[in-house]
C-alpha cells in the first residue's frame, strides 16, 4: 500500500488566491512526523512545513499551512496568497520515528496564473 | 533553516569511468545522511541511508558495489557511481536529517549526472 498519496498530479491557481494540496497518509506508527517540500525547476528541495503526529495544533509557515486532520489520516498543504514564484513540484512526505523511514509522495505539479 | 550542499551541480562523463558526488551539511553535524535518485517528473527514490562511521544501508534493487556511499565525518558524505553507463544518468539528491525528534531532512541542490 501507498504511504504517500498525492491525487492531484497537475493543479492551478490563479495569482494571489489561495490553493489546497491534498496528501493522505497511511502509517501505524503512533509516531509520525508529516513534511512537505517544494521543488522549483531548478531542482533543489526546499523545506516547507512540517507537522508532528502529537501536534494540537495545525502548523503554520508564512503564507504555508498544514491542515491536519489526524483521523481521516489528511496532511493538506494550503498556500495562501499564491505568488508566480510558488509554481514548482510539490511532495508530501512522512517519516515514521519508529521504522526511522521516509516516504515522499509522487508530488503535484502548481502553476500559479498571473 | 540548514544548509546543505553538493558538489558537482552537474557533471557529464564518459562510459565506463566513475563519478564521485559530495554532500556537505554546512552549518550542522549530520549523523546521518540520505542519498536519493530522481528521474524526469518522478518522485524521489532513496538509494541508501549513509550513517557516519559505519556502513550505508541500501534499498532493495540499488547495487552497492555500483553505488559507493562513504560517510567519514559527521559533515560529509560521497556518493561514488562506478563504472557509469548511460542508465546511470538521473539527477541525485542527498540530504541531511536535521535534530528535531521527528528528524526533518535538508535537502542538497542536487547534482545532474549525464553518462555519454
Amino acid at each position: 500500500a501507498q504511504k504517500i498519496t498525492q491525487t492531484q498530479p497537475g493543479m492551478f491557481v490563479q495569482e494571489k488566491e489561495a490553493v489546497t494540496l491534498d496528501c493522505t497518509y497511511d502509517t501505524s506508527d503512533p509516531s509520525y512526523g508529516l513534511f512537505w517540500y517544494k521543488q522549483p525547476s531548478s531542482g533543489e528541495m526546499i523545506f516547507l512545513i512540517y507537522q508532528g503526529s502529537y501536534d494540537q495544533q495545525n502548523a503554520t509557515e508564512g503564507r504555508y499551512s498544514l491542515n491536519f486532520q489526524k483521523a481521516r489520516k489528511s496532511a493538506n498543504l494550503v498556500i495562501s496568497a499564491s505568488q508566480l514564484g510558488d509554481s514548482a513540484m510539490y511532495f508530501c512526505a512522512m517519516r515514521e520515528v519508529d521504522r526511522g523511514q521516509f516516504y515522499f509522495g509522487t508530488g503535484t505539479s502548481l502553476t500559479v496564473i498571473p | 533553516g540548514a544548509v546543505v550542499s553538493q558538489h558537482p551541480s552537474w557533471v557529464i562523463c564518459k562510459s565506463g569511468t566513475s563519478v564521485k558526488i559530495e554532500c556537505r551539511s554546512l552549518d550542522f553535524q549530520a549523523t546521518t545522511m540520505f542519498w536519493y535518485r530522481q528521474f524526469p517528473k518522478q518522485s524521489l527514490m532513496l538509494m541508501a541511508t549513509s550513517n557516519e562511521g559505519s556502513k550505508a544501508t541500501y534499498e532493495q534493487g540499488v547495487e552497492k558495489d555500483k553505488f559507493l556511499i562513504n560517510h567519514a565525518s559527521l559533515t560529509l558524505s560521497t556518493l561514488t557511481v562506478t563504472s557509469a553507463h548511460p542508465e546511470d544518468s538521473s539527477f541525485y539528491i542527498c540530504s541531511a536529517r536535521g535534530d528535531r525528534v521527528y528528524g526533518e531532512q535538508y535537502f542538497g541542490p542536487g547534482t545532474r549526472l549525464t553518462v555519454t
